[in-house]
């Protein structure tokens, strides 16, 4: 079946300009994760959602940074005011109800450069 | 709060030479424990995963790994280094018993694979 997929794969903005990058999970997964990968941060966790519940944003860096997950299926993830340390891939992952381990299920990324 | 450490940010070997990528994880209760592989340009792909089930997992394209509790280590292993094999790979810990629900993730490992 179609895995998590990501939108656009690559984004280049200028300075101070929001962004918006989008995630479909797979289909069923109830949870979604985005995390963000940056030379010298490595993989970092952003935010959570499951359900219907409150999600668990304690990885975001900024309040320049929100995202929100409609009928819980697709999420996207927005950027205000994008710093030229934002520049990073930012990746979504998704798991299934009932995943004992949290096993996660990666998307492509998207490649966002700052200018 | 749990930390992975992945000893050695590159590892080169030869074709057809062992493949040994170290893993070690802090935590007091033994966790959920991942490696994932990432090609080029790619999202994360799940290798293996350690669940209690057993101490030595298999994953895919030949790779295992060895849960060691008494050294708080899972290391991955292959016996034969391919071409293909050459990318970078992630140890990851999930631990429930936290309630947290976000991989924490090792610094990476780049492996170099040379003809």
């Amino acid at each position: 079946g179609a895995g998590v997929s990501q939108s656009p794969s690559n984004k280049v903005t200028e300075k101070g300009k929001d962004v918006e990058l989008r995630c479909d999970p797979i289909s069923g997964h109830t949870a979604l994760y985005w995390y963000r990968q940056s030379l010298g941060q490595g993989l970092e966790f952003l935010i959570y959602f499951q359900g219907n519940s409150a999600p668990d944003k304690s990885g975001l860096p900024s309040d320049r940074f929100s995202a929100e997950r409609t009928g819980g299926s697709v999420s996207t993830l927005t950027i205000q005011r994008t710093q030229q340390e934002d520049s990073a891939v930012y990746l979504c992952a998704s798991s299934a109800p009932g995943s004992s381990y949290n096993e996660q299920f990666f998307g492509p990324g998207t490649r966002l450069t700052v200018l | 709060a749990q930390s992975v450490t992945q000893l050695g940010s590159h590892v080169s070997v030869s074709e057809g030479a062992l493949v040994l990528l170290r893993c070690n994880y802090s935590s007091s209760v033994p966790p959920y424990l991942f490696w994932y592989v990432q090609y080029p340009n790619q999202g994360l792909q799940l290798l293996l995963k350690y669940t209690s089930a057993a101490t030595l997992v298999k994953g895919i394209n030949g790779f295992e790994a060895e849960f060691k509790k008494s050294e708080t280590s899972f290391h991955l292993t292959k016996p034969s280094a391919h071409m293909s094999d050459a990318a970078e790979y992630f140890c990851a810990v999930s631990d429930l018993n936290t309630g947290r629900r976000a991989l924490t993730f090792g610094s990476g490992t780049r492996l170099q694979v040379q003809p």
